[in-house]
């Protein structure tokens, strides 16, 4: 079975900064998918982010990164420029490559606040 | 254009009632989910559904039931509410095959008082 990491509940971000979330994993799947959910007080759930285990570069999408660390099993997600509609609960979720309906599993979430 | 649509968005009822949440996608995909998060925040999932097909199965009450008429519906009906029901219940759908990522609805919450 596959589990989920979020070792921080809340940061913290000034506008225009930069905020790092962590998060790690656990599991004995060699191809899998990762991936980072934005749920903002809407509780509308946003994919942010996706990773692909196979693939040693590391994801971008605009002023959101990641830095995947295959053996360490991490996958951290770095926010450049932080705005305020950042503010959020990020979650980190897993997914195993094979079956034909892979469940999500998340992480506990990290509340992001980003003040002026 | 809603993508992945949920009815009701709130829903307030009484202890031992039975209740339905409906959940519909005009993404063509063809595998459908339930998830359920909790007062803390925690996402579970709950059921998922492949061609109209149960898939997944997690360790849920036999007080709910899923039912996929087609593949672009998948409704939970839950008999005899109890009060640890009470949560956000979202539904999200994919496509197999590829990054298959999830597409996630608004999410219905439902208190049992």
């Amino acid at each position: 079975a596959q589990t989920v990491t979020q070792s921080q509940p809340e940061m913290s971000v000034q506008e225009a900064e930069t905020v790092t979330l962590s998060c790690t994993y656990d599991t004995s799947e060699n191809n899998y998918y990762l991936f980072w959910y934005k749920q903002p007080p809407s509780r509308q759930m946003i994919l942010v982010i996706r990773q692909e285990a196979y693939k040693q570069q590391n994801a971008t999408e605009n002023r959101f990164s990641v830095n995947f660390q295959k053996a360490a099993k991490s996958f951290s997600l770095k926010i450049s420029d932080s705005q305020l509609g950042d503010t959020a609960m990020y979650f980190c979720a897993f997914r195993a490559y094979t079956g034909t309906a892979s469940k999500l599993t998340f992480g506990t979430g990290t509340r992001l606040q980003v003040t002026l | 254009d809603t993508a992945v649509s949920q009815t009701p968005k709130y829903l307030v009822t009484q202890m031992g009632n039975d209740k339905s949440i409906k959940c519909e996608q005009n993404l063509g995909h063809d595998t459908m989910y339930w998830y359920k998060q909790d007062s803390k925040k925690f996402l579970k999932i709950m059921f998922s559904y492949n061609n109209k097909e149960l898939i997944i199965n997690e360790t849920v009450p036999n007080r709910f039931s899923p039912k996929s008429p087609d593949k672009a519906h998948l409704n939970l009906h839950i008999n005899s509410l109890e009060l640890g029901d009470s949560a956000v219940y979202f539904c999200a759908s994919s496509q197999s095959g590829g990054p298959r990522e999830q597409f996630f609805g608004p999410g219905t919450r439902l208190t049992v008082l």
